[in-house]
């Protein structure tokens, strides 16, 4: 079946620690989202990608760094820089052709940082 | 910004018609109306959209105003596991390449009542 896939689910890590939460599709989308959740909120975007090699940043893309080597792959990394990484972490893609344009998300990692 | 405004909260009778309404007085002409749901620690899962005319699916109806800034989702008969955030967004309907940010505002949150 086609998906998208997040691992893993729950994530924990020491303070200082650079952590990357993988996120992979196989439904031949061409643009990939990273969004973050806190209790309670919306979702906030942190960077996206239209295609390999090229991402954007999203609203709140301090302290994150991405990587799109591959268009089924677009893993997130949180660094030490990141100032309250603790949250729910959320990953889709859409199809850039045709009318079905709906995004797909996958099932989230949720990380703690102690 | 958001480019919705919608409720934070609504309740709705088991069994009853669950109309949810967005207002989204900005939209462009080439921008179509998303809704997502997402039920508590899970994706978000797409339900429906729509450009100008009223759409209908298994999940549920749209319904979008003359003037296109504003629009209704309604969930014919709501059961307990319709309890959910509902998101409404605005996005153009890309082919040929090009993503934007999909950004979501903070929802609605649906609780259906036994």
């Amino acid at each position: 079946d086609g998906g998208i896939t997040q691992s893993p689910k729950y994530l924990f890590r020491k303070e200082g620690q650079n952590v990357t939460l993988s996120c992979e599709q196989n439904l031949n989308h061409d643009a990939m989202y990273w969004y973050r959740q806190d209790p309670g909120q919306g979702l906030r975007l942190i960077y996206y990608s239209q295609i390999v090699n090229d991402f954007q940043k999203g609203d709140i893309a301090e302290g994150y760094s991405v990587s799109r080597e591959k268009k089924e792959s677009f893993p997130l990394t949180v660094t030490s820089a990141q100032k309250n990484p603790t949250a729910f972490y959320l990953c889709a893609s859409t199809s850039q052709t045709g009318m079905n344009t709906e995004a797909f998300f996958g099932q989230g990692t949720r990380l703690t940082v102690v | 910004d958001a480019k919705t405004t919608q409720p934070p909260s609504m309740d709705c009778a088991e069994g009853r018609a669950a109309n949810l309404p967005c207002n989204h007085s900005t939209i462009s002409g080439n921008e179509y109306v998303y809704w997502y749901r997402q039920i508590h620690s899970q994706g978000p899962q797409y339900i429906i959209h729509g450009l100008k005319n009223n759409e209908t699916n298994e999940m549920a109806s749209l319904i979008i105003t003359e003037d296109r800034k504003s629009s209704t989702l309604i969930l014919p008969h709501a059961t307990l596991r319709d309890t959910a955030v509902y998101y409404c967004i605005v996005r153009v309907a890309m082919t040929g390449g090009g993503a934007d940010g999909l950004t979501f505002g903070k929802g609605t949150h649906l609780i259906i009542q036994p």
